[in-house]
């Protein structure tokens, strides 16, 4: 079954530190892999996309992740935490041959001043 | 403005009412989602269409009733909700059925059963 998996459900950093948010995925095909930021009472705000293209894909807002084939990871990372970027975070995949988002259950980041 | 307009953003209803959701989208994508998201669950897909016709349903109960009338609108009408019912119901939209450049999510309507 395609799905991803999110490691921690809550993620503290403090303000300038850097953030790293884990997301595996399970596929035996090379996938479409998504990250999504969602602000508390919005909906979900694409923040990068991983297509084949490159394996480092940067986003917006300096976020990045790198798709490590051997690791089935894509990993969110930024250098320096904000406080605007305390939201909940969602991975999300979808097989290059199918036609379905299979998000992980999130990972809520605080940004402690 | 996200390009997906959701309506209400936030509803409270009473388990026999009859309300209906409202989703559009001035992207020109083709495709259209009803998303459930419940707390501590992860997002649950609803529905799907592409070009105006179903083309998933995910096991939904038959309280749940979705309408695309075309591709830059979709609907989901309530009826005899139960509390459980109660979650943010998010629409996104994509450029075709696949989604592979990515949803477009719009802001939700948080509905509550009482």
């Amino acid at each position: 079954a395609q799905s991803v998996t999110q490691l921690g459900s809550h993620v503290s950093v403090s303000e300038g530190a850097l953030v790293l948010l884990r997301c595996n995925y399970s596929s035996s095909v090379p996938p479409y892999l998504f990250w999504y930021v969602q602000y508390p009472n919005q909906g979900l705000q694409l923040l990068l996309k991983y297509t084949s293209a490159a394996t480092l894909v940067k986003g917006i807002n300096g976020f990045e992740a790198e798709f490590k084939k051997s690791e089935t990871s894509f990993h969110l990372t930024k250098p320096s935490a904000h406080m605007s970027d305390a939201a909940e975070y969602f991975c999300a995949v979808i097989r290059n041959t199918g036609n379905q988002f299979y998000f992980g259950t999130g990972t809520s980041l605080t940004v402690i001043p | 403005e996200t390009g997906v307009t959701q309506t209400p953003r936030h509803l409270v209803m009473g388990m026999t009412n009859k309300k209906s959701l409202k989703c559009e989208q001035h992207l020109g994508h083709n495709a259209m989602y009803w998303y459930k998201q419940s707390a501590k669950k992860p997002l649950e897909l609803m529905f799907v269409y592409s070009l105006e016709e179903r083309v998933e349903n995910n096991s939904v109960p038959s309280r749940f009733s979705p309408e695309c009338p075309n591709s830059s609108h979709l609907f989901l009408h309530l009826h005899t909700l139960q509390p459980e019912d109660s979650a943010l119901y998010l629409c996104a939209s994509s450029q075709d059925h696949g989604g592979r450049g990515g949803y477009t999510f719009g802001s939700g309507t948080r509905l509550t059963v009482v």
